[in-house]
């Protein structure tokens, strides 16, 4: 079964420091990957999302994501992160016509002024 | 245009008793979802219907039902709530699965506690 892995739960950052959110995923064939962010007490809202292409994906906010396929992740970046980037970062993977998502468990990053 | 939209927002249930959450889209979405959310388990599938008509079961369907009323609605039912239900529960609808332009977007979310 298809499975998305965060292996950082809780990170905490000071305000203008560079950020990266691991997200690996177990699959072997073709999947696409997204990041929600989820503010406190919001719905979640798409961040990026990949398809196929360009690995390099950028989405709002001036995130961006890499997709290294030889590693099977999907990794989140920002290279300066603003105390309103406090939140919880989902990343998922969707396989299959069904439009189905698996999440990983999240990351809730904290930013600090 | 209001998107996906979830009733009630809080619900407290006893254990036993029955309840059924609404979720509603006006993007005319062929495809909708529903997920709970626990604290260190991320979003979880719960059933979803590809298109009007059909539902499937997802990751945790037990102790679950559900209804596509029409393209626009589709409702959650706990016939008999248990404290493990306890939960964040979203909806999402998503216009063409499998393509490349196909973004779910999710409901506000109904955080429901069964006590």
């Amino acid at each position: 079964a298809q499975s998305v892995s965060q292996h950082n739960h809780h990170v905490i950052l000071s305000e203008a420091a560079s950020l990266e959110l691991g997200c690996n995923y177990s699959y072997g064939g073709t999947v696409n990957l997204f990041w929600y962010v989820q503010y406190p007490g919001q719905h979640l809202q798409l961040l990026l999302k990949y398809f196929s292409g360009d690995p390099l994906v950028k989405g709002i906010k001036g995130f961006e994501a890499e997709f290294i396929k030889s590693k099977f992740s999907f990794n989140l970046r920002k290279p300066s992160v603003q105390w309103s980037d406090t939140a919880e970062y989902f990343c998922a993977a969707q396989t299959g016509t069904a439009s189905k998502l698996t999440f990983g468990t999240g990351t809730r990053l904290q930013v600090t002024l | 245009n209001a998107g996906v939209t979830q009733t009630p927002k809080f619900q407290v249930l006893k254990t036993g008793q029955s309840m059924t959450l609404q979720c509603a889209q006006d993007m005319n979405h062929n495809s909708m979802y529903w997920y709970r959310q626990d604290p260190g388990m991320g979003l979880r599938l719960i059933y979803y219907s590809a298109s009007e008509g059909t539902t499937d079961k997802g990751e945790v369907p037990n102790g679950y039902n559900v209804s596509r009323l029409n393209k626009r609605e589709f409702s959650l039912r706990l016939e008999s709530a248990a404290p493990s239900q306890t939960s964040v529960y979203f909806c999402a609808s998503t216009t063409n699965p499998g393509l490349a332009t196909d973004t779910q977007y999710f409901g506000p979310g109904t955080r429901l506690t069964v006590l």
